[in-house]
């Protein structure tokens, strides 16, 4: 998973607090995007954006904001944690937009988020 | 919508022995797919993918996949598997256009010595 960062690796919120998860790539990758990883549910996308000041959402957005000012960050930010929010986090990025390039996506190795 | 059905949640075996992974996948247009494998306390790691072309795609250590139109699956197989195989195995699936993969909800190997 070398190329792309998440921290932090382990975070412990309460409920109603506020956090953001960094992910930074130094692949010069177009492509990034959030998931969140929930036993039986696989992997669900929760923003992504296809370049520097384009965001757009995914299967699960409620409750999370992005941003991409530059190439390399895509920050997760959770403005008032939910209990149901409780996951792990995967920030993701391929080269270019489009699968039919035969992009691979790299993942970044997770961030273990707990509401209380 | 587009969606990935992994039928097994947890698939047993033996040390030496083969082992299929059930996929499924639903979509009206042209589609890409992918099986990641997850380690412990990992991210997700690239086993392979298909494209277009032959039906029959090789991936790293040892894993193979193929691609049936006819019946929507992409399963994967392993002849022999090792104890380092124990992990957790997700297909996705995605459109033409972008990145946007939608997983299975994984199947959980555990291979027994």
């Amino acid at each position: 998973n070398a190329g792309v960062t998440q921290t932090p690796k382990f975070q412990v919120l309460k409920t109603g607090q506020s956090m953001t998860l960094q992910c930074a790539q130094d692949m010069n990758h177009e492509y990034m995007s959030w998931y969140r990883q929930d036993p039986g549910m696989g992997l669900r996308l929760i923003h992504y954006s296809v370049g520097a000041g384009i965001t757009d959402q995914g299967e699960v957005p409620n409750g999370y904001n992005v941003s991409r000012s530059t190439t390399e960050d895509f920050p997760l930010r959770l403005l008032s944690a939910a209990p149901s929010q409780t996951s792990v986090y995967f920030c993701a990025s391929s080269l270019r937009a489009g699968s039919s390039s035969g992009n691979t996506i790299y993942f970044g190795e997770g961030s273990w988020l707990t509401v209380v | 919508a587009q969606s990935v059905t992994q039928l097994d949640s947890q698939v047993p075996v033996f040390e030496e022995a083969p082992v299929e992974l059930r996929c499924n996948y639903s979509s009206s247009v042209s589609v890409y797919l992918f099986w990641y494998v997850q380690y412990p306390n990992q991210g997700l790691q690239l086993l392979l993918k298909y494209l277009s072309g032959s039906t029959l795609v090789k991936g790293i250590n040892g894993f193979e996949a193929e691609f049936n139109k006819s019946q929507t699956s992409f399963h994967l197989r392993k002849p022999s598997v090792h104890i380092s195989d124990t992990a957790e195995y997700f297909c996705a699936g995605a459109k033409a256009a972008g990145n946007k993969l939608t997983f299975g909800g994984g199947t959980r190997v555990l291979v027994k010595p």
